[in-house]
């Protein structure tokens, strides 16, 4: 199947600090990839739709200004979280599809926490 | 709203034994149904995933049934071996909305030696 990596795999940072995450289709490109939220035991929880060259959708109950998204090129969109708290510790996964295709692959995820 | 239901929420199989894990859905807009499995610490990975126009697909060891007209899936896991203890999400997306996948709420299976 297509590979998707994310980094970094874990990121540790105090409060009030930005945490840049990336999302690279190693092997394919990718016009859409989602970010998604998990916490603990749960399901994933789709954060915001990400589409290359234009502006992100942002899923209801999800802060724009707090979860900023960019989709420069065809391989890598990034999602950075703003002034972080610990409220925002959680496990963060990206997933890319390719082109008309509705196989959906995913990163490994980032574990953020947030001190 | 959960898009999505899932159970039960967590399984014990023993090993050699069949897993089946159930879905239903209420959005007849959705059009792809796949199966992820999940590892602690770890991204879903793509299992086997099944489109409304045919009844069943198996891939190996795995197999995805599907009754459209009651809007349940279900995957079987036959043979089961301790290596698939890990967490199974079902999930449904339609073209509509980009494929965006909407999640259940995953089952906790753990097969004993």
């Amino acid at each position: 199947g297509a590979v998707v990596s994310q980094h970094p795999s874990r990121v540790i940072c105090k409060s009030g600090t930005s945490v840049k995450i990336e999302c690279r289709s190693l092997d394919f490109q990718a016009t859409t990839m989602f970010w998604y939220r998990q916490f603990p035991k749960k399901s994933l929880m789709l954060m915001a739709t990400s589409n290359e060259g234009s502006k992100a959708t942002y899923e209801q109950g999800v802060e724009k200004d707090k979860f900023l998204i960019n989709h420069a090129s065809l391989t890598l969109s990034t999602l950075t979280v703003t002034s972080a708290h610990p409220e925002d510790s959680s496990f963060y996964i990206c997933s890319a599809s390719q082109i008309t295709n509705e196989k959906l692959f995913f990163g490994s995820g980032t574990q953020l926490s947030v001190l | 709203q959960q898009q999505v239901k899932q159970s039960p929420q967590s399984l014990i199989v023993q090993k050699g034994g069949i897993s089946i894990i159930n879905c239903a859905y209420e959005n007849t807009a959705f059009d792809y149904f796949p199966w992820y499995q999940q590892f602690p610490g770890k991204g879903p990975a793509l299992l086997i995933a099944i489109r409304p126009d045919v009844s069943e697909k198996k891939e190996g060891r795995f197999t995805i049934s599907f009754n459209k007209s009651a809007k349940q899936f279900s995957l079987h896991i036959m043979d089961s071996q301790p290596g698939d203890s890990a967490t199974y999400f079902c999930a449904a997306s339609s073209r509509g909305s980009g494929y965006a996948l909407n999640f259940g709420k995953g089952t906790s299976l753990l097969v004993t030696p």
